[in-house]
């Protein structure tokens, strides 16, 4: 069975700085698809970033990127210049690659950006 | 285009009532899943479906809950004789293709959430 593993329950950090959250994941195969959700106050779950396990190049989306170690089983989200809008739940998630299956999250990482 | 839509957006149930949450798909979207939130909580799988099949229930209670995804209109999450225990917020998400290998995202589009309280 896959396990994610966030280990980091809060967070706090200064407007425009740098944070990294992190996560590890426990999976016996080899394909498979990461992501980072974002969950804000609304409760609404946003996709902020995806990265497939074949490809070795980390994924980045403007102010997010990834770093992906698959042999370590570790996938982290950089936030750079944060925002107060980026004050949010984070939940990492995995799913298998090639055959329909759930997504399965972890238990998420509470952001707050200070002003 | 309007994306996942749920409702209702908050439902209060007293014990033993039952309550019905439903969901209705992005346009094109086939493949539906719901998920369970409990307060300080990841979102825990409870059941996959196509229209007309169930295609993974293995998240689902044993007793009590049911899913189904008719070919016309919303899916449905039916919980019978409602518990404390079942108070938390449940979302649903589709895909157009599911999960496998026929999508190119992987993708799932979630809705804003229902809110279960039980009195």
């Amino acid at each position: 069975a896959q396990t994610v593993t966030q280990s980091q329950p809060e967070m706090s950090v200064q407007e425009a700085e740098t944070v990294t959250l992190s996560c590890t994941y426990d999976t016996s195969e080899n394909n498979y698809y990461l992501f980072w959700y974002k969950q804000p106050p609304s409760r609404q779950m946003i996709l902020v970033i995806r990265q497939e396990a074949y490809k070795q190049q980390n994924a980045t989306e403007n102010r997010f990127s990834v770093n992906f170690q698959k042999a370590a089983k570790s996938f982290s989200l950089k936030i750079s210049d944060s925002q107060l809008g980026d004050t949010a739940m984070y939940f990492c998630a995995f799913m298998k690659m090639n055959r329909d299956d759930k997504i399965i999250f972890g238990k998420g990482t509470r952001l707050h950006i200070l002003p | 285009n309007a994306g996942v839509m749920q409702n209702p957006r908050h439902l209060v149930r007293r014990r033993g009532q039952e309550a019905r949450l439903r969901c209705s798909p992005m346009k094109g979207h086939s493949h539906v899943y719901w998920y369970r939130q409990l307060p300080e909580e990841g979102l825990k799988f409870m059941v996959y479906l196509q229209k007309e099949n169930i295609i993974d229930e293995s998240g689902m209670p044993k007793e009590r809950f049911s899913a189904e995804f008719p070919k016309e209109g919303p899916s449905i999450l039916r919980i019978q004789q409602v518990v404390r225990g079942d108070s938390a917020a449940y979302f649903c998400a589709s895909s157009k293709s599911g999960t496998g290998a026929s999508s190119n995202t992987g993708e799932l589009f979630f809705g804003e959430g229902s809110r279960l309280t039980v009195l």
